[in-house]
């Protein structure tokens, strides 16, 4: 049964911090999602890539994000310096065609 | 932008119950429409899809048709089970081609089934 994997799933991590988030995606599938889900602003999506490229990251806040794929069975999100507003759940996708199937999340506390 | 919009809810049904969740949309090109599902502490799983218009999606007895006339996308089902609790995303993905491409969501519909 092929899943999304998400490391780690939960955690806290004070104010300015570097936080590092992982996805395995589903071997085969050629896009890479990833997406935050707050109770403010709901599910949004931060960047994708297609076949390990960046395609759009036009959600993601520049100055302290960065999302990247460095081989077919791996997905980074990073931030640096991480503040409060930061702390939300974190969600990897794969997809093929037009199916994405959602890893568990990375629940994120920023203190 | 394209944007979806849907009751928040929460939505408290009788089991048995007959369930409608509203769900309208705006997009600059001509979307694929999903419904996902939320059980508490997991990601979302794909509930049905449509890609043109008067399509039916369906599954697992929920179904929704693509309506392009009124934008609109509402999910159905006629009978709900206690275990169809959980908090349900209409969401749209304009294809730029060679794969899925990101979903715009709406807010979420909590849905309560009490037995």
């Amino acid at each position: 049964d092929a899943r999304v994997t998400q490391t780690p799933r939960h955690k806290v991590t004070e104010m300015g911090q570097e936080v590092t988030m992982r996805c395995q995606p589903i071997l085969g599938h050629n896009t890479v999602f990833w997406y935050r889900q707050t109770m403010m602003q709901g599910l949004e999506l931060l960047a994708y890539f297609r076949n390990r490229a960046p395609l759009d990251d036009s959600g993601m806040p520049k100055d302290r994000f960065s999302a990247e794929m460095p081989d077919a069975t791996l997905a980074t999100l990073k931030i640096q310096p991480s503040e409060p507003r930061d702390s939300a759940v974190y969600f990897c996708a794969s997809g093929f065609l037009l199916e994405q199937f959602f890893g568990p999340g990375t629940r994120l506390t920023v203190l | 932008g394209d944007s979806v919009t849907q009751m928040e809810g929460p939505v408290t049904l009788s089991e048995e119950a007959f369930l409608t969740i509203n769900c309208t949309y705006t997009a600059t090109g001509y979307p694929s429409l999903f419904w996902y599902v939320q059980y508490p502490g997991e990601g979302l799983q794909l509930l049905l899809k449509a890609t043109k218009a008067d399509d039916k999606g369906s599954n697992k007895g929920f179904e929704a048709t693509y309506r392009k006339e009124t934008t609109s996308f509402h999910l159905e089902k006629g009978s709900v089970q206690v275990s169809d609790s959980a908090v349900y995303f209409c969401a749209l993905s304009v294809s730029a081609g060679g794969g899925a491409d990101g979903l715009t969501f709406g807010k979420g519909t909590h849905l309560i089934i009490q037995p």
